[in-house]
């Protein structure tokens, strides 16, 4: 099966400084990741879209320059929240699609909360 | 960031009982997803529907895709306490993009 894997699985930052989350196909290619961000209580917005080679898309409303998205390889995207403020602690999912077939679900990691102090 | 419309928003029932839920959209869908999410995990895919009209299980668990392309529902039949979490449904809107839309959840409890 598709096997997504993500890390750290929770991160406790001081406020000022910057996270890097990493989001791994294991054992297939993903041509495209997404980042999710959950508040508690509430369901997964879309952050951005991850493109393998290319520049990342942002949804409205989220800063590029504050959630870097990098997606150097064919099974790794990693986001990065720059100088991270207590408004930033919450959960990040990621998912990722394989880079062939059309019609499929999209498979998520396990997540990453983030808890900034 | 849009979402769907996702109903209940959460429920109790007893051990054993059936459970519906459902997704509605104002506009068109071409595939939709439901996903199921324990606390402070990522959401599991259950069931994907590409077509309208199609029904599919997975276990106790069928799903629709409504034939108006705006809709979706899921039902778990003779409920178990595992089955407690958030079920979350998606979908891809037919606009050839591969961004999915997530619905605002159920939350189940099932009380033994």
């Amino acid at each position: 099966g598709a096997v997504v894997s993500q890390h750290p699985s929770w991160v406790i930052c001081k406020s000022g400084t910057s996270v890097k989350i990493e989001c791994r196909s294991l054992d297939f290619q993903a041509t495209t990741m997404f980042w999710y961000r959950q508040f508690p209580k509430q369901s997964l917005m879309l952050m951005a879209t991850s493109n393998e080679g290319s520049k990342a898309t942002y949804e409205q409303g989220v800063e590029k320059d504050k959630f870097l998205i990098n997606h150097a390889s064919l099974t790794l995207s990693t986001l990065t929240v720059t100088s991270a403020h207590p408004e930033d602690s919450s959960f990040y999912i990621c998912s990722a699609r394989k880079s062939s077939g059309i019609n499929y679900g999209y498979t998520f990691g396990s997540g990453t909360r983030l808890t900034v102090v | 960031g849009q979402q769907l419309n996702q109903s209940p928003q959460s429920m109790f029932i007893q051990e054993g009982e059936d459970v519906s839920m459902n997704c509605t959209s104002s506009s068109i869908f071409n595939t939709w997803l439901w996903y199921k999410q324990d606390p402070g995990e990522g959401p599991v895919l259950l069931i994907a529907l590409y077509k309208a009209g199609e029904l599919t299980s997975n276990g106790r668990l069928t799903a629709q895709f409504g034939i108006t392309r705006k809709d979706s529902f899921l039902n778990i039949s003779a409920s178990i306490p595992s089955d407690v979490g958030i079920y979350f449904c998606a979908g891809r809107p037919d606009s050839g993009t591969y961004k999915y839309i997530f619905g605002t959840g159920t939350r189940l409890k099932v009380l033994a």
